[in-house]
């Protein structure tokens, strides 16, 4: 079974602090994405990487940037920390070969971040 | 540009009663379309997808969805629903670009 796994379920930081969330996958897959979800409004793409140091803005990247180091390892980071990026971010990964939106999506458990 | 209508935002069904959810889907080509499930504070799990071929999908945990070109539809249907199904049912459309998801429908299972 694919396995993705965030590095927190939940977080409090303050708001300026600088947050770094982590994702990591098994399976040797190619694409890896970061969302965030938010009652009302589904889930919304932040960043997404088809490759190794490479990253692809989503629909609302501002505020966020990513790092890909090593293929399984996927971070985003929040430079500065605000109130408006409390929210559960959920990270997936997907096969490759064939364009993201074409293929299953395996999510992890997601990471609660609540910014006071 | 590509969208995903999930119309009930919340639904109450009792156990053992059957369950449609409804989606409808924007793009015109023939689309890549995902029902996701979330149980409460997990991540979301697929239950099944719709490429091409048959226009009926049997998934895991016994949900099938039905394509409909005509409607933009592809709605997602169990016959019986158990207490574990209570969760956030999200359909989803891909393609040549990034997945797009509905809001997503609460799904409440009375006993």
């Amino acid at each position: 079974d694919v396995k993705v796994t965030q590095s927190s379920r939940y977080l409090v930081k303050r708001t300026g602090e600088k947050v770094f969330l982590e994702c990591v996958q098994d399976m040797d897959h190619e694409n890896m994405f970061w969302y965030r979800q938010d009652p009302g409004l589904g889930l919304r793409l932040i960043y997404f990487s088809y490759d190794v140091k490479m990253k692809e803005k989503g629909d609302i990247p501002e505020g966020y940037s990513v790092s890909r180091e090593k293929k399984e390892r996927f971070s985003l980071i929040l430079e500065s920390a605000s109130t408006n990026q409390t929210s559960m971010y959920l990270c997936a990964s997907s096969l490759g070969g064939l364009a993201g939106a074409q293929e299953t999506q395996y999510f992890g458990p997601g990471t609660r971040l609540l910014v006071l | 540009a590509q969208s995903v209508t999930q119309p009930d935002i919340h639904i109450t069904v009792s156990e053992g009663a059957s369950l449609e959810l409804r989606c409808n889907y924007s793009y015109g080509a023939t689309p890549y379309l995902f029902w996701y499930v979330q149980s409460p504070g997990q991540g979301l799990q697929l239950l099944l997808k719709y490429f091409s071929g048959d226009t009926l999908v049997q998934g895991i945990k016994g949900f099938e969805a039905e394509f409909k070109r005509s409607q933009s539809s592809f709605n997602l249907r169990k016959p019986s629903v158990h207490w574990s199904d209570a969760a956030e049912y999200f359909c989803t459309q891909g393609g040549s670009e990034k997945l797009v998801f509905g809001k997503g429908t609460k799904l409440t299972v009375n006993p």
